[in-house]
């Protein structure tokens, strides 16, 4: 089966401080792998993307995600967190073709 | 502005009545899509589409239809909604493998 996995329902974290969000994935051959951001009462948006190349990604308010080959893994990191980084993040990998196949969600809540 | 559109935005309908959400974007992508949203279960997809008339079946097709006659409009058909129906909807489009854009989604209730 291919999958991603959010083993974190939830993660806190005070400003300033680093957080990490948490994803690993089963799939056969090169992934691609996404993560999106939701906002309450809000869409996704894209955030960043692994595709090829260099391991570590760079996306958008400062996140950066790192492609782990051998742990199966992309984790979501941010150097120093904002309140405003509250929200449900969706780590997603594409196996093959065009469909997406989304973890259930991590909702980090950044306090003051 | 680039977007995907998404009407209606609330629907509350009974069980029975078929419904019908639009979903339309102006990027010219080739790829649509539909998930729907339900609590400690993320996103799961209901229905794709490659391109003009290509449609297949995600994760949870059952009790959805869908068509794709232009390649704006992607709309999502419950023929006999149930109450296990009742979710949070997204449509999204993208141009091939690149990232999808999300639409501002429509939240249906059926009683």
């Amino acid at each position: 089966a291919q999958s991603v996995a959010q083993p974190e329902d939830q993660v806190n974290v005070a400003e300033g401080n680093p957080l990490t969000v948490k994803c690993t994935y089963s799939v056969s051959g090169n992934p691609y792998l996404f993560w999106y951001v939701q906002y309450p009462n809000r869409g996704l948006q894209f955030l960043l993307k692994y595709i090829t190349g260099d391991n570590l990604v760079k996306g958008s308010y400062g996140f950066e995600a790192e492609f782990n080959k051998s742990q199966t893994s992309f984790h979501l990191k941010k150097p120093s967190a904002l309140v405003s980084d509250s929200a449900l993040y969706f780590c997603a990998v594409r196996p093959s073709g065009y469909a997406l196949n989304f973890g259930k969600g991590t909702s980090l809540l950044v306090t003051p | 502005e680039a977007q995907v559109t998404q009407n209606p935005r609330y629907l509350i309908t009974v069980t029975g009545k078929k419904l019908t959400v639009t979903c339309s974007q102006n990027m010219n992508h080739e790829y649509m899509s539909w998930y729907r949203q339900d609590p400690g279960l993320g996103l799961r997809q209901i229905y794709y589409s490659m391109n003009v008339e290509v449609t297949d079946k995600g994760d949870v097709p059952e009790g959805y239809k869908v068509s794709r006659k232009e390649k704006r409009n992607f709309p999502l058909i419950l023929e006999s909604p149930s109450p296990n129906q009742t979710s949070l909807y997204f449509c999204a489009s993208s141009r091939e493998i690149n990232e999808q854009f999300f639409g501002p989604g429509t939240r249906l209730t059926v009683l």
